[in-house]
């Protein structure tokens, strides 16, 4: 597709509920990223896959969350038990890095989640 | 552990002026730096970047300045325009992971 695509562009799930979460990146770009912003708050990174390295993992704040990436394409991220805290828009974004590595990324319109 | 801060969380310049966006980073490995702007409802979208080797960045009316001794970038907008208003993101990477650590925004308010 031309840009990031993610979807629902909305959720509004009951408290306890697992929600599945997907994000189709721009075609051929190796790098995925995850990240959530709450109500007034900034962007904070959840998970970050590239190529074929393992991914980086490091931002996610439990074990109720956890993501995968079939080999450069369509991500999911989910998250299980939601709580209410989880309520945030989570958004997706894509890049293609050179041999440096450095490089903007591109964001989807993210999705919102409502946890209630 | 906030890698990228961005202090001030709101900003409001007159149209016509210059809006000063700041930024300060923690990890010395960070080697590329971009801002971003973010509409309401709409993903963020790229800017302008600058790599470490570089101190300035200059597209049109958004110029980028690096102080790596001081850890410091900051974004100028010149003249500023009330399409300008938006939250500003602030973002620093490695260049061995490419990893994008984000600042936590400036709402920026251009008033006509």
């Amino acid at each position: 597709g031309a840009g990031v695509s993610q979807s629902p562009s909305n959720k509004v799930t009951e408290k306890g509920k697992d929600v599945e979460l997907r994000c189709d990146p721009i075609s051929g770009h190796t790098a995925l990223y995850w990240y959530r912003q709450r109500l007034g708050q900034g962007l904070e990174f959840l998970i970050y896959f590239q190529g074929n390295s393992a991914p980086d993992k490091s931002g996610l704040p439990s074990d109720r969350f956890s993501a995968e990436r079939t080999g450069e394409s369509v991500s999911t991220l989910t998250i299980q038990r939601t709580q209410q805290e989880d309520s945030a828009v989570y958004l997706c974004a894509s890049s293609s890095p050179g041999r440096a590595m450095n490089t903007e990324a591109f964001f989807g319109q993210g999705t919102r989640l409502t946890v209630v | 552990d906030q890698q990228v801060k961005q202090n001030s969380p709101s900003l409001s310049v007159q149209e016509g002026r210059i809006s000063i966006l700041n930024c300060d980073y923690t990890n010395s490995m960070f080697d590329y730096f971009l801002w971003y702007k973010k509409y309401p409802a709409e993903g963020p979208t790229f800017l302008i970047s600058i790599s470490s080797i570089k101190d300035k960045n200059e597209d049109g009316r958004f110029t980028v300045f690096l102080n790596k001794s001081a850890k410091h970038l900051s974004l100028h907008i010149v003249p500023s325009q009330p399409g300008d208003s938006a939250v500003y993101f602030c973002a620093a990477s490695e260049g061995n992971t490419g990893k994008l650590i984000f600042g936590q925004g400036t709402t920026l308010q251009v008033k006509p």
